[in-house]
């Protein structure tokens, strides 16, 4: 697509619920980013795919937290068990190379409300 | 630890006039830094990236400085509109790993 798509928009969910956010990073970009940005809060990394693999998952808070990447393309956060501090937008971004030295174009965001 | 800094946390100003948005980081070793605009509810926007060894790029009525010797960066907005009403993001990236943003600065322009 023309730009980084990610679904849905919005989010309302009870707490102990699994959610499941998706990332349609921009056709071609190798490199596919997950952030959480709290209300008033920068940007928190969570995790960083090249292609299906990802060298870095440091950012990601606890084990409810995991994402995958298949096809070298789409991912998907899925957070289980939501807690009411998991609430917050979640941001993806894709970079055609590692963001360290590539442009970086992010998507709308998925909102979470967590109740 | 390598942090981003920014000031002012927010700012109000009358649309038309000028301001000046700083950053300082202690990231190290560095690779380059960009200036993002957030407005809300959107993703964030690419305004400017430069490396260490540029001082100033300009895009429109934005201008970034960088001072790669004092760890400092500055986003001159010029003949501001009402539009330019945002988040500003400070980001600097080492080489291969994760960007390390600022919490932002917050500009509110005015009728």
């Amino acid at each position: 697509g023309a730009g980084v798509s990610q679904s849905p928009s919005n989010k309302v969910t009870e707490k102990g619920k699994d959610v499941e956010l998706r990332c349609d990073p921009i056709s071609g970009h190798t490199a596919l980013y997950w952030y959480r940005q709290s209300l008033g809060q920068g940007l928190e990394f969570l995790i960083y795919f090249q292609g299906n693999s990802a060298p870095d998952k440091s950012g990601l808070p606890s084990d409810r937290f995991s994402a995958e990447r298949t096809g070298g393309s789409v991912s998907t956060l899925t957070i289980q068990r939501t807690q009411q501090e998991d609430s917050a937008v979640y941001l993806c971004a894709s970079s055609l190379i590692p963001a360290g030295v590539g442009e970086l174009f992010f998507g709308e965001g998925s909102r979470l409300t967590v109740l | 630890k390598n942090q981003v800094e920014q000031s002012p946390q927010s700012l109000i100003i009358l649309e038309g006039k000028n301001c000046t948005l700083q950053c300082n980081y202690t990231v190290s070793p560095f690779s380059n830094l960009r200036w993002y605009k957030q407005d809300t509810g959107r993703g964030p926007v690419s305004l400017t990236i430069m490396t260490f060894s540029e001082n100033t790029k300009s895009n429109g009525r934005y201008t970034a400085t960088l001072d790669a010797d004092t760890k400092q960066s500055s986003l001159h907005i010029t003949a501001s509109q009402l539009s330019d009403s945002a988040s500003y993001i400070c980001v600097v990236s080492l080489l291969n790993t994760p960007l390390v943003f600022g919490k932002g600065t917050r500009l509110s322009v005015i009728a």
